[in-house]
């Protein structure tokens, strides 16, 4: 199994382009997470889904927008790019939202905005 | 003040030492307790979890909590070069959505 899959691994934008990140699970997840991840600052969350066709603001939501495509799939986007949004994005998913889930990462995409 | 604060470090220690971290959280409220690992460039893996009071050990690695405290601790014993990553302390408050820490970076010195 592939676990969580997220593409692309790398991206370099210039500032005011859009984009989205994919990410995917094969696991039967119900819960998918966006976090992002800068230097000193651990992992923050942007967005959540706590199963298929809901979706909810985490820590820092502005300037990112998602979709829960299915039950497989949800992706981040960024309708106009800025240079603070230079980080590592990290997809995750949980088997439900329940307080006792772990959660299982992919192996994140490494974004650069000019 | 933040949900989830570890020593910032970085913490080096001797090969076959103990490796002592520590997290504190700010959520009275907070049931589960993670502990990931994180080498560089790449992306958190778990290694401990605990819900209750007490200690848990898997392996090398011992985790603690102590929840009128709102402290949890991980304990890496024969600390080997391997073991030179970030390790990152979870929490899942009230709120459902895990709070990390920012992180702290273990050298394990040969």
């Amino acid at each position: 199994n592939a676990g969580v899959t997220q593409t692309p691994k790398f991206q370099v934008l210039k500032t005011g382009q859009s984009m989205t990140l994919q990410c995917a699970q094969d696991m039967n997840h119900n819960s998918m997470y966006w976090y992002r991840q800068d230097p000193g600052m651990g992992l923050r969350l942007i967005y959540y889904s706590a199963s298929e066709g809901t979706t909810d603001k985490g820590e820092v939501p502005n300037g990112y927008n998602v979709s829960r495509l299915n039950k497989r799939e949800f992706s981040l986007r960024l309708e106009s790019a800025a240079p603070s949004q230079t980080s590592v994005y990290f997809c995750a998913s949980t088997r439900d939202g329940g307080h006792n889930q772990p959660q299982h990462f992919g192996d994140g995409t490494r974004l650069s905005i000019l | 003040q933040k949900e989830v604060e570890q020593n910032s470090g970085p913490l080096s220690v001797p090969e076959g030492a103990i490796a002592s971290l520590n997290c504190t959280y700010s959520d009275r409220g907070s049931q589960s307790f993670f502990w990931y690992r994180q080498y560089s460039g790449k992306s958190p893996e778990l290694i401990m979890f605990i819900y209750s009071n007490g200690d848990k050990e898997d392996g090398r690695f011992t985790a603690q909590l102590n929840k009128a405290s709102q402290y949890v601790s991980l304990l890496i014993r024969d600390s080997q070069p391997s073991d030179s990553a970030t390790y990152l302390c979870a929490v899942i408050p009230n709120d459902y959505k895990l709070s990390f820490g920012a992180g702290t970076t273990v050298t394990v010195r040969a």
